[in-house]
């Protein structure tokens, strides 16, 4: 796997249902960013976690990180007709240029109404 | 604030032909950079800027040329398109010049759908 792959490519869910998406990447890193993008649009920031985190909660995200595992995931709770979107995970390679971010190729959720 | 602006929103090119995608940002961010996001290859990292007067290659920088003559601007060059160079660019910033590797948020801007013909 290249660094930072998500899992499922692609996800279809019901409003209401939770939604998990995992990231894996190969080298340490020194944090793990997950932005959303809406289709035709930019990529919006939603939550970081550093690598001596093991979780974080924002609104109804919940982000988990297993450095031991080189893993996080990403999961979104009673999701919404409006939460449509790709997701990615990027990672700061530990060591790495503190000037690049490595993207995944992201997690198509779809929500249905 | 407009936050990051690119300009154009859809632009069409013959091969061989150059252009300029123009990237603005309002918020007073040290770092800029310039990403192409490309079906099943995720963004990948073309050039960026921690400051006026410095910029640095990424992963993916050939055929591309970057300046930064002011803080707010960080124009991307395409010397002579190839189809290659089909793709959606992406400008993004970041406030502190530490890059966003160290955790500070980037903010992106709408993208420029770029074909080249």
């Amino acid at each position: 796997s290249q660094q930072g792959e998500e899992d499922p490519q692609a996800l279809s869910i019901q409003e209401g249902e939770n939604a998990t998406m995992n990231c894996s990447y190969k080298t340490s890193i020194n944090n793990l960013q997950w932005y959303r993008q809406n289709s035709g649009r930019g990529l919006v920031h939603l939550i970081l976690i550093r690598s001596n985190e093991r979780e974080k909660h924002s609104g109804r995200l919940r982000v988990t990180l297993d450095t031991s595992k080189k893993s996080s995931s990403l999961l979104i709770t009673a999701s919404r007709a409006a939460d449509t979107a790709s997701y990615f995970c990027a990672t700061a390679i530990s060591g790495g240029s503190n000037y690049k971010l490595t993207f995944g190729k992201g997690t198509l959720l779809t929500v249905n109404p | 604030n407009a936050g990051v602006t690119q300009t154009p929103k859809f632009q069409v090119l013959k091969t061989g032909q150059s252009m300029t995608l123009q990237c603005a940002q309002d918020m007073n961010h040290e770092y800029m950079s310039w990403y192409r996001q490309d079906p099943g290859m995720g963004l990948r990292l073309i050039h960026y800027s921690v400051g006026a007067g410095i910029t640095d290659q990424g992963e993916v920088p050939n055929g591309y040329n970057v300046s930064r003559s002011t803080t707010e601007d960080f124009p991307l060059r395409l010397l002579s398109a190839a189809p290659s160079q089909t793709s959606v660019y992406f400008c993004a910033s970041s406030y502190s010049n530490q890059g966003p590797g160290t955790g500070n948020t980037i903010y992106f801007g709408e993208g420029s759908w770029l074909t080249v013909v």
